[in-house]
């Protein structure tokens, strides 16, 4: 049973547009939350997190907001680049437990 | 380069081989996990180990055999597996299983069975 949707398989935005990335969850328990970037031929590198006390988190072009009553976070990046054109893999976990879940990722192509 | 080196990168093998997977993290860290991409499918959490201790088996079939001999270094032993085993297998480092900061992914090795 999948804890951790990632409903869009591929999303294509335009460089210097907004890339929205989704992902749902239905385990009430999980109260952090990861967003992982992949590039073809290289594993995961960890990008933003967010803990449920709070529904946002801001690094730089990278927003991650967090709805806790619909279960839902997304990843907001702004403005897009080509480089960010990678897998994107949303991941929960409880405080203080060693199992994190993953989606099963998005494919962002940001076009120049 | 993210502290975590896996290899070998690329592995075609028969279903009666055995071969083992390394993973060697330079990091310091405490807690080592194998994780299973399958294309299209979430990452699928095989094994995690703290403090060179197994403290998560997550109903992985006997066929792959995780060993831990110190806190830098994390096999994967393979024998008699199966096509449907094809698959990206990723090695992950944390500072402790307790902590919920990041992972830190190896680049993985990709696992074809004929």
């Amino acid at each position: 049973d999948q804890q951790v949707k990632q409903n869009s398989p591929s999303l294509s935005v335009q460089e210097g547009r907004i890339s929205i990335l989704n992902c749902d969850y239905t385990n009430s328990m999980f109260d952090y939350f990861l967003w992982y970037k992949k590039y073809p031929a290289e594993g995961p590198t960890f990008l933003i997190s967010i803990s449920s006390i709070k529904d946002k988190n801001e690094d730089g072009r990278f927003t991650v907001f967090l709805n806790k009553s619909a279960k839902h976070l997304s990843l907001h990046i702004v403005p897009s680049q080509p480089g960010d054109s990678a897998v994107y893999f949303c991941a929960a976990t409880r405080e203080n437990f060693n199992k994190f879940y993953f989606g099963s990722g998005t494919k962002l192509n940001v076009k120049p | 380069e993210t502290g975590v080196t896996q290899t070998p990168r690329h592995l075609v093998m028969g279903m009666t081989n055995k071969k083992s997977l390394k993973c060697e993290q330079h990091l310091g860290h405490n807690a080592m996990y194998w994780y299973k991409q399958s294309a299209k499918k979430p990452l699928e959490l095989m094994f995690v180990y703290s403090l060179e201790e197994r403290v998560e088996n997550n109903s992985v079939p006997s066929r792959f055999s995780p060993e831990c001999p110190n806190s830098s270094h994390l096999f994967l032993h393979l024998h008699t597996l199966q096509p449907e085993d094809s698959a990206l297998y990723l090695c992950a480092s944390s500072k402790s299983e307790m902590d919920t900061g990041e992972l830190f992914f190896g680049e993985g090795s990709r696992l074809t069975v004929l």
